[in-house]
């Protein structure tokens, strides 16, 4: 049963250490996703890759948070420094996409980050 | 400009009860897929469903039914004799189908109880 990973899946920091969570996306899957959820903004989209390529990083803070893929099994999202507002869930999540098609994206079962 | 409203932010019912849990999309777009997740009190979130703009057909999946009605932009979903284990956050999703896009835009989640 092919599941996407995420660790650590629990992570309590002090303000200003540098945050790194880390993804394995489902085998073949060519579109990984970074997502975080709090209880005021919902579901927000980070980042995005397609076959490792970043497409879009629009929803990110982008002077302390940056997104990598350094290989098609891993995705890293990092935040240096951190800040106690960065505390959230953050999902990962990955699917099969084409540029004539898409499919569903497949959620790992997040990290969830304290910033104290 | 994307949008997903879920009117219903929180919902309580019996079990053994039906619910219907609404989904109102706003797209510019004639071509898009619509999404529903499943976020259970462990908080990872798991696919439900997904719909093609192109196919109106209503869909039964066991308990579970979805209504995709064009006309009124709405993708609603019901529960059919509700059961403990259905209580979750559930999240209906849009994603276009423009060039390179990928991302999906989440509404706010609605928190389905169902009590004993």
């Amino acid at each position: 049963d092919a599941r996407v990973t995420q660790t650590p899946r629990d992570k309590v920091t002090e303000m200003g250490q540098e945050v790194t969570m880390r993804c394995q996306p489902i085998l073949g899957h060519n579109t990984v996703f970074w997502y975080r959820q709090t209880m005021m903004q919902g579901l927000e989209l980070l980042a995005y890759f397609r076959n490792r390529a970043p497409l879009d990083d629009s929803g990110m803070p982008k002077d302390r948070f940056s997104a990598e893929m350094p290989d098609a099994t891993l995705a890293t999202l990092k935040i240096q420094p951190s800040e106690p507002r960065d505390s959230a869930v953050y999902f990962c999540a990955s699917g099969l996409g084409t540029s004539s098609s898409y499919n569903e994206q497949f959620f790992g079962p997040g990290t969830r980050l304290t910033v104290l | 400009a994307q949008k997903v409203t879920q009117a219903q932010t929180e919902i309580s019912v019996v079990e053994k009860e039906d619910v219907t849990l609404d989904c109102v999309y706003e797209t510019r777009d004639t071509t898009y897929y619509l999404f529903w997740y499943k976020q259970p009190p462990s908080g990872e979130l798991v696919f439900l469903i997904r719909r093609n703009s192109f196919d109106e057909q209503n869909e039964i999946s066991g308990r579970y039914s979805w209504n995709f009605q064009k006309s009124t932009s709405s993708f609603n979903f019901t529960i059919t004799a509700s059961q403990v284990v259905d209580s979750a956050v559930y999240f209906c999703a849009l994603r276009d189908s423009g060039a390179g896009s990928y991302q999906l835009t989440f509404g706010k989640g609605t928190k389905l109880s169902v009590i004993p």
